[in-house]
């Protein structure tokens, strides 16, 4: 089973609103991903947990908060966005971080529109 | 600065041709080259994956060929079906990193 699971599917807030994106996966991976995609381009690169802890941040803004609750859950907080970072979400997992042929599984995606 | 650089941008084909897509990357100590392939509305699945030890992967109707001395890769789809219409990424990713470097991807649309 190499399933990552993201909810909600689809998100609605408004600029003051408090949010939050959640993701899951049982496949025991070590590490795991927030990426980031606008329409027609490559996913980007948000946020990495390796073991549960913080090991990158892309310079995202504050705005944006990852909390890794356990090694199967990962969430992305969200306040006082803008409209420009409405997008689609994704969640990642891999065995480890780095390591040569690691395979990182996406989810489904989250999409979020800021009104 | 884009680290690895993907065309065509677009690209139609006819039912059972061949699709073709390019990939060219600059840092030498990328050595984990996949390719994803992402439906509208859906996350990026991977397809397929190489390692600079071999120039050529196959799986089924995919195939992914790799020449290391020039820092190319691509992705050929054989007998190329309407059900692969999507978007296709390369990336590549260091030993020690966690980062996937994507191409800007090819949309491709196979014409029944």
């Amino acid at each position: 089973d190499t399933e990552v699971t993201q909810t909600p599917k689809h998100l609605v807030m408004g600029m003051t609103n408090k949010k939050s994106l959640k993701c899951e996966q049982h496949m025991g991976h070590r590490a795991m991903y927030w990426y980031k995609q606008k329409a027609k381009k490559p996913p980007e690169l948000m946020f990495v947990y390796s073991y549960e802890k913080l090991s990158i941040n892309e310079s995202v803004p504050s705005r944006f908060s990852p909390e890794c609750p356990n090694s199967s859950l990962l969430n992305l907080h969200l306040h006082a966005l803008q409209p420009e970072d409405s997008a689609l979400y994704l969640c990642a997992s891999s065995l480890a971080r780095g390591a040569s042929g690691n395979t990182i599984y996406f989810g489904e995606g989250s999409w979020l529109t800021v009104v | 600065q884009q680290q690895v650089k993907q065309s065509p941008q677009s690209l139609i084909v006819q039912k059972g041709g061949i699709s073709i897509i390019n990939c060219a990357y600059e840092n030498t100590a990328f050595d984990y080259f996949p390719w994803y392939q992402q439906f509208p509305g859906k996350g990026p699945a991977l397809l397929i994956a190489i390692r600079p030890d071999v120039s050529e992967k196959k799986e089924g109707r995919f195939t992914i060929s790799f020449n290391k001395s020039a820092k190319q890769f691509s992705l050929h789809i054989m007998d190329s079906q309407p059900g692969d219409s999507a978007t296709y990424f390369c990336a590549a990713m260091e030993t020690s990193g966690s980062r996937l470097t994507f191409g800007e991807g090819t949309q491709l649309t196979v014409n029944p």
